[in-house]
């Protein structure tokens, strides 16, 4: 079983919708990032938390360390979020999770 | 700032040849990783280094392959002998305080075929 466990694998969605991609991982940690990865193959990291919630514009990370569980939400979807989305958590070293591919239709 | 700069961007080998792939960090980023990704495996951590010492090398795959910071501002991958299996991007990222504290930056990666 993967330490990292991210649903759904591939998601579809029209322009304006809410999204939300889910990360669980089964190990202790201290720290969880959700990345991005454009088409192009570029890697940008959103968000890095250990507690609570972040937003950064359209953008909102969630994270209960009880449940060992994280959300990433996006309001307002729009084709330019088109992209697969990484969780990856830092017990000692990162370890990532298989990723989330996201599809925005106009 | 220009980021973390990865060259070359696209590397052909044939198999049994030496990679050597390079890595420029962000000036006053301390923390320093190499990341391979393939199809199969997704994302892996390969190394990282902390004031140019290496501290974690457990996902280095094997003796084949070797990593190295010279100095604070330069890093270097490298691959000998080079194997198909070894194509995949590979990505160098940096940070100022660890991952565990804070974010990082990637450069934009370095796509090697070996064939």
């Amino acid at each position: 079983k993967n330490e990292v466990e991210q649903s759904p694998q591939n998601l579809t969605a029209q322009e304006g919708e809410f999204i939300t991609i889910n990360c669980s991982y089964s190990v202790g940690i201290s720290a969880l990032h959700w990345l991005q990865q454009h088409p192009g193959g570029g890697i940008v990291s959103l968000f890095m938390l250990s507690s609570g919630k972040k937003k950064h514009g359209r953008l909102i990370a969630t994270i209960n360390i009880q449940e060992k569980h994280s959300s990433l939400h996006i309001t307002a979807s729009h084709p330019r979020d088109s992209a697969v989305y990484i969780c990856a958590v830092f017990p000692d070293k990162l370890i990532f999770g298989t990723g989330t591919r996201l599809q925005v239709f106009p | 700032d220009a980021g973390v700069i990865q060259s070359p961007r696209h590397e052909v080998t044939e198999m049994g040849q030496e990679v050597t792939l390079r890595c420029k960090p962000i000036s006053g980023h301390d923390y320093l990783f190499w990341y391979r990704q393939t199809m199969m495996r997704g994302l892996e951590l390969l190394i990282y280094f902390n004031n140019n010492v290496p501290i974690d090398d457990s996902g280095m795959p094997e003796d084949r392959f070797s990593a190295k910071m010279p100095n604070a501002s330069f890093s270097t991958l490298k691959i000998q002998p080079s194997e198909p299996r070894d194509s995949a991007v590979y990505f160098c990222a940096s940070s100022p305080q660890g991952p565990a504290n804070y974010g990082y930056t990637f450069g934009s990666g370095t796509r090697l075929t070996v064939v």
